[in-house]
């Protein structure tokens, strides 16, 4: 167990519609990681957010937002979901802002289906 | 942007016997970190062997060794006494040490291990 809690685990919705994912980052961490994987483009990095704040940005699109909330939690905003963005949602996290030589944490993922 | 090249899609190794995965990369820079992340069936990412490429020094972690070629841009993982809990798919990754939010990943290799 990393300690990253994702939830929910699985997500099935329709196209079209809106979807929020959660992540719970470990104790003492505050940075929080989006990946999405999927089998066409692997794994990718969508998002970074630090104590609050984004951080970085990776292969996002504009449908797609996040945010961290004072308590570190982070939610991360799916709208007008299509076909292709049926994959699985990774939320990591971090000490630091990686800066360093720091280990990332990687959750159990959330797993979207849109039909 | 970095590139991260896994050439074998698919080994198979028998228990107790080693195996060799691949991963190659493409950048310009001097300062950066290497990985390797195991995904099993859980589809839980778990860290197995980190390299920092200013070190000389192949990585080891138990059964988990690197070959760290920072000249040939290669950096394989070796895995000994393979056993059948290590059967899972196995990304290499890379991240900057200029801008290191975002790991870069390969597409991985799915590590299959036979009694």
């Amino acid at each position: 167990d990393s300690g990253v809690t994702q939830t929910p685990k699985h997500l099935i919705t329709a196209t079209g519609q809106r979807v929020t994912l959660r992540c719970s980052p470990r104790s003492g961490d505050l940075s929080v990681y989006w990946y999405q994987q999927s089998l066409d483009q692997g794994l990718q990095f969508l998002i970074q957010y630090y104590n609050g704040e984004e951080r970085a940005k990776g292969n996002i699109l504009e449908r797609f937002s996040a945010q961290q909330f004072p308590d570190l939690h982070s939610e991360l905003n799916l709208s007008s979901l299509e076909l292709g963005d049926s994959a699985l949602y990774f939320c990591a996290s971090s000490v630091g802002d990686l800066a360093t030589n720091e280990k990332l944490f990687f959750g159990s993922g959330t797993q979207l289906s849109v039909l | 942007a970095q590139t991260v090249t896994q050439s074998q899609p698919e080994m198979s190794v028998q228990e107790a016997e080693t195996v060799t995965l691949s991963c190659t990369y493409d950048t310009s820079e001097s300062d950066y970190y290497l990985f390797w992340y195991k995904q099993p069936p859980s589809r839980q990412m778990i860290l197995v062997i980190r390299q920092e490429a200013y070190k000389q020094q192949n990585a080891t972690e138990n059964r988990f060794s690197v070959n760290f070629q920072k000249a040939a841009k290669s950096f394989s993982l070796k895995i000994s006494d393979s056993q059948l809990g290590d059967a899972a798919m196995y990304f290499c990754a890379y991240r900057s040490g200029y801008s290191g939010y975002a790991l870069n990943f390969g597409k991985g290799t799915s590590l299959l291990v036979t009694p």
